[in-house]
């Protein structure tokens, strides 16, 4: 079973501060997920990568595969970016089927 | 085009008893995958329908089943209900091979007094 580790676990920042936040996984995946839950419980996928780098706005994810690590970062923060991030690494589980191990989340407050 | 619907938003049972929350899925998917997330936790996987078949499952016990209709809809219920069942319900959908992005539900809130 594959271990999502996430750092931090709660993250305060400025409005306009450069934003940071790391997941690490313990067995070699398919691919990530990154998802933004907000009060109330909806979530919404940022993204999936597999390798390299992918950017949205002001959102960019990176993937190390080799190091098992992934990275959030968030550039020119803003109040409505408060939210938990929850990383979720997607396992082959054989017989065609995947499954989806999440880690706890970093919740942000951005201040402004 | 709806995306994932699920119902109902909230819930309040008591210890013992039986409950049946409902998933639709975005159109075009067939995958159906249901996520267990205690407060402050992240989710938990409890089990994927695919053709109408359990096709995985977390590790979660048999008080916890589901099924899937012709449609793809899906179903969890849970049995004999525990105070440590609370949590929100989350539904996702995909296409089978989960190599395309999965569409999350809004979640049902259970509450277990």
């Amino acid at each position: 079973k594959n271990e999502v580790e996430q750092s931090p676990q709660n993250l305060t920042a400025q409005e306009g501060e450069f934003i940071t936040i790391n997941c690490s996984y313990s067995v070699g995946i398919s691919a990530l997920h990154w998802l933004q839950q907000h009060p109330g419980g909806g979530i919404v996928s940022l993204f999936m990568l597999s390798s390299g780098k992918k950017k949205h706005g002001r959102l960019i994810a990176t993937i190390n595969i080799q190091e098992k690590h992934s990275s959030l970062h968030i550039t020119a923060s803003h109040p409505r970016d408060s939210a938990v991030y929850i990383c979720a690494v997607l396992d082959h589980s054989g017989a065609g089927s995947y499954q989806l191990t999440f880690g706890k989340g970093t919740k942000l407050s951005v201040i402004p | 085009d709806a995306g994932v619907t699920q119902s109902p938003t909230h819930l309040i049972k008591t210890r013992g008893q039986q409950v049946t929350l409902r998933c639709s899925p975005k159109s075009g998917h067939d995958t159906v995958s249901w996520y267990q997330q205690a407060l402050g936790q992240g989710p938990q996987f409890i089990f994927q329908y695919y053709e109408e078949e359990e096709r995985q499952r977390g590790n979660f016990p048999d008080r916890f089943s589901g099924h899937q209709f012709p449609n793809y809809s899906s179903e969890l219920n849970v049995n004999a209900l525990l105070l440590g069942d609370s949590a929100l319900y989350l539904c996702a959908s995909s296409y089978p091979t989960l190599t395309d992005t999965q569409y999350f539900g809004p979640g049902t809130r259970l509450t277990v007094l």
